[in-house]
C-alpha cells in the first residue's frame, strides 16, 4: 500500500459528461501528480500541485482542469468526455516535488471508460 | 522538453539477466528513476540515479551515465513475477521540476 488513495476505482459515464476524480496523497507528502495512461501506453503527465498551488503543466487538456485543497487532497475534473478520453488516471505524490524527491508514490489508479 | 527512449518489449528466460535500456533528451537533469508496473496496477518505484555509476538494491540494478545521456535497469535471477512493464523517468532541472515517464518496456520473462 503506497499511502496514496485514489477514488472511485471505476468510473463509466456517457460522452458529453463530466467527472471528477479524488486523490489523498500520503501523509506528509505536499505534492501531487496527475497521469493519464491509455491502454498499452506509457503515462503522460498532466499537472503537477505542490501545496495547493500548480507547479508544472504537461499535456493537459482545456477541457480538463485540477485543484490541490488545503487539506493537500487533489482533484481531476474531466469535461466534455470523448471515447479518446477512457484511460487510467493515476495519481501519485511525493514530500516536496523538488530534485529532493527521489521517489513519487501512485495511487491505483481511476479507470474511466466513456461510452 | 523531455523525451525518452525504451525498448517497447523484451523476452527473456526465467532465471537469467535482462538489461532495459533508456536514452534521454532532457532540457535539464536532475536524475533518472525506474518503476516496475503490472498489468492493471500502479507504478511501483524501483531505483533513482542522480549520480554516474550503478546502484544496485538486491536482484535490481541501475546505471547512469550523463554524459550519454543514457541509462539502464538490469535485472538478474529473472523470475516470472518480473513479468511487468519498466518504465525509465527524469526528473528535470527546470523551474518547476516534474517527472516524465518514457513509453515503458513490457517484459514477458518466459519458463
Amino acid at each position: 500500500d503506497s499511502g496514496v488513495t485514489q477514488t472511485p476505482k471505476h468510473l463509466i459515464t456517457a460522452t458529453g459528461q463530466r467527472v471528477t476524480l479524488r486523490c489523498s496523497p500520503r501523509s506528509g507528502d505536499l505534492s501531487v501528480y496527475w497521469y493519464q495512461q491509455s491502454l498499452d501506453q506509457g503515462l503522460q503527465f498532466l499537472i503537477q500541485y505542490y501545496n495547493g498551488e500548480e507547479r508544472a503543466k504537461g499535456n493537459i487538456l482545456e477541457r480538463f482542469s485540477a485543484q490541490q485543497f488545503p487539506d493537500l487532497h487533489s482533484e481531476l475534473n474531466l469535461s466534455s468526455l470523448e471515447l479518446g478520453d477512457s484511460a487510467l488516471y493515476f495519481c501519485a505524490s511525493s514530500a516536496h516535488g523538488s530534485a529532493g524527491d527521489t521517489e513519487a508514490f501512485f495511487g491505483q489508479g481511476t479507470r474511466l471508460t466513456v461510452v | 522538453g523531455q523525451s525518452l527512449e525504451q525498448p517497447s518489449e523484451v523476452t527473456a528466460v526465467e532465471g537469467a539477466i535482462v538489461q532495459i535500456n533508456c536514452t534521454y533528451q532532457t532540457s535539464g537533469f536532475y536524475g533518472l528513476s525506474w518503476y516496475q508496473q503490472h498489468d492493471g496496477g500502479a507504478p511501483t518505484f524501483l531505483s533513482y540515479n542522480a549520480l554516474d555509476g550503478l546502484e544496485e538494491t538486491g536482484r535490481f540494478s541501475s546505471f547512469l551515465s550523463r554524459s550519454d545521456s543514457y541509462g539502464y535497469l538490469l535485472l538478474q535471477e529473472l523470475q516470472m513475477k518480473d513479468s511487468a512493464s519498466y518504465f525509465c523517468a527524469v526528473r528535470d532541472s527546470g523551474g518547476y521540476q516534474k517527472v516524465t515517464f518514457g513509453t515503458g518496456t513490457k517484459l514477458q520473462v518466459i519458463p
